[in-house]
């Protein structure tokens, strides 16, 4: 079946640097990417839509600025926490569907973060 | 404003015991729904999922929810529980024509005593 693929698995990183994560579909094409950010005991939080060839689209009161989503083709979507602080520590978790909300929507297995 | 409300936030059961897990959102139009599962320390899976037709949908082992569009609800049941059950379950709304995005519930924790 189809597989999001998100990588890394987990990162530790000081405080003011910037961190990458990696959001793959692999076998199929995924013209929208989701980014979910999840704290400790709490619910999955839409942070943004990845469309691929366009802008993100960014939910309420995420800083687009700190949150650099970049979609640069069918398969891939990068998350970019810059210039990362310790409230930024939490599970990032992406996912994919092949088209506009009428199929499974396949997650990865989330990245966490822990900024020190 | 589209939420979803899960009304459980920690459930406790034995094994054998009957589960219903309750699930309302807030949404005026057409809706997709869905239960994930997360089992300690993997990531989300898909139980089962509501797009049409059959209010009652049946998923993976041995789960199944019924969409009550006038309740606006679509709460999980299982008829008998297993230790293997124990997990995080979270209930999410996908808007018809909002493309993927999901709104999640607050996640329901289910613990099985063996």
């Amino acid at each position: 079946g189809a597989v999001v693929s998100q990588h890394p698995s987990w990162v530790i990183c000081k405080s003011g640097t910037s961190v990458k994560i990696e959001c793959r579909s692999l076998d199929f094409q995924a013209t929208t990417m989701f980014w979910y950010r999840q704290f400790p005991k709490q619910s999955l939080m839409l942070m943004a839509t990845s469309n691929e060839g366009s802008k993100a689209t960014y939910e309420q009161g995420v800083e687009k600025d700190k949150f650099l989503i970049n979609h640069a083709s069918l398969t891939l979507s990068t998350l970019t926490v810059t210039s990362a602080h310790p409230e930024d520590s939490s599970f990032y978790i992406c996912s994919a569907s092949r088209d506009r909300g009428n199929s499974p929507l396949h997650f990865g297995n989330g990245t966490r973060l822990t900024v020190t | 404003a589209q939420s979803v409300s899960q009304h459980n936030h920690h459930v406790i059961l034995s094994e054998a015991a009957s589960l219903e897990l309750g699930c309302n959102y807030s949404y005026g139009g057409t809706v997709n729904l869905f239960w994930y599962v997360q089992y300690p320390g993997q990531h989300l899976q898909l139980l089962l999922k509501y797009f049409s037709g059959d209010p009652l949908v049946k998923g993976i082992k041995g789960f199944e929810a019924e969409f009550i569009k006038s309740k606006f609800s679509f709460n999980l049941r299982k008829p008998s529980v297993q230790w293997s059950d124990t997990a995080e379950y979270f209930c999410a709304l996908n808007p018809y024509n909002q493309g993927g995005k999901l709104i999640f519930g607050q996640g329901t924790e289910l613990s099985v005593k063996p």
